[in-house]
């Protein structure tokens, strides 16, 4: 089971890029990395999702780097709605059973 | 547009009455998953239908049973509530068990047992 680590809380600013690291020091071949962020009375939402190098979409961008023991959500410009947990999950199991434990998430508080 | 329903949102009931918790999708996925979640906790897989397959996590006490009569629709039944059992309960599908298979998450049921 490929256990994630992050950092319990951040805080940041509005209009600032937030960047979240996520360690995963024994993610096994066949996994991929993908972050959920959670809004406090909600279900989680997914961000975003990637394997190796850099993955970017309309809300985030990640990093893997080519050992692909970390990786780092960056959110740009942050604004006040940002505020929420964000988790990092690496799949565990095979190719066609494949479930995700959540780790402990990094709250992101952003303020004005 | 909502795609995974779950009711009721709030829910209360009382140390020892029998508790069911609905959930429904639109999305014609074959799992669905069942999460706890306490209050500033991430939250914890309790099982998960695969189509009609039902695998249960080792660590998830016997109190908690669920039933999935078709696609659709997903039940979390807890026999006995105790006061340990008030928590968030998130319902979750995705269309397959890959690695690249996202989960689409309710908005959850809030259960508070007196």
């Amino acid at each position: 089971l490929a256990k994630t680590t992050q950092p319990i809380s951040m805080d940041s600013y509005e209009g600032q890029e937030v960047n979240i690291t996520c360690s995963h020091n024994n993610i096994a071949t066949n996994d991929y990395i993908t972050w959920y962020q959670q809004f406090p009375s909600q279900g989680p939402r997914f961000i975003i999702q990637g394997y190796k190098t850099k993955v970017t979409n309309e809300v985030a961008s990640l990093f893997i780097p080519a050992d692909r023991k970390s990786s780092t959500l960056s959110l740009p410009r942050v604004s006040l709605s940002d505020t929420a947990v964000y988790y990092c999950l690496v799949g565990s199991g095979t190719d066609n059973f494949n479930k995700f434990y959540f780790g402990s998430g990094t709250k992101l508080n952003v303020k004005p | 547009d909502a795609m995974v329903i779950q009711n009721p949102r709030y829910q209360v009931t009382q140390f020892g009455k029998p508790v069911t918790l609905s959930c429904s999708q639109t999305l014609n996925h074959n799992v669905m998953y069942w999460y706890q979640q306490k209050s500033s906790q991430a939250p914890k897989l309790l099982f998960h239908y695969y189509d009609k397959d039902f695998n249960n996590e080792a660590d998830t006490p016997d109190n908690f049973q669920s039933r999935r009569p078709n696609t659709s629709f997903c039940f979390l039944d807890i026999r006995s509530p105790g006061l340990g059992d008030a928590a968030m309960y998130l319902c979750a599908t995705s269309r397959d068990m890959g690695a690249t298979d996202t989960q689409y998450f309710g908005p959850g049921t809030r259960l508070t047992v007196l």
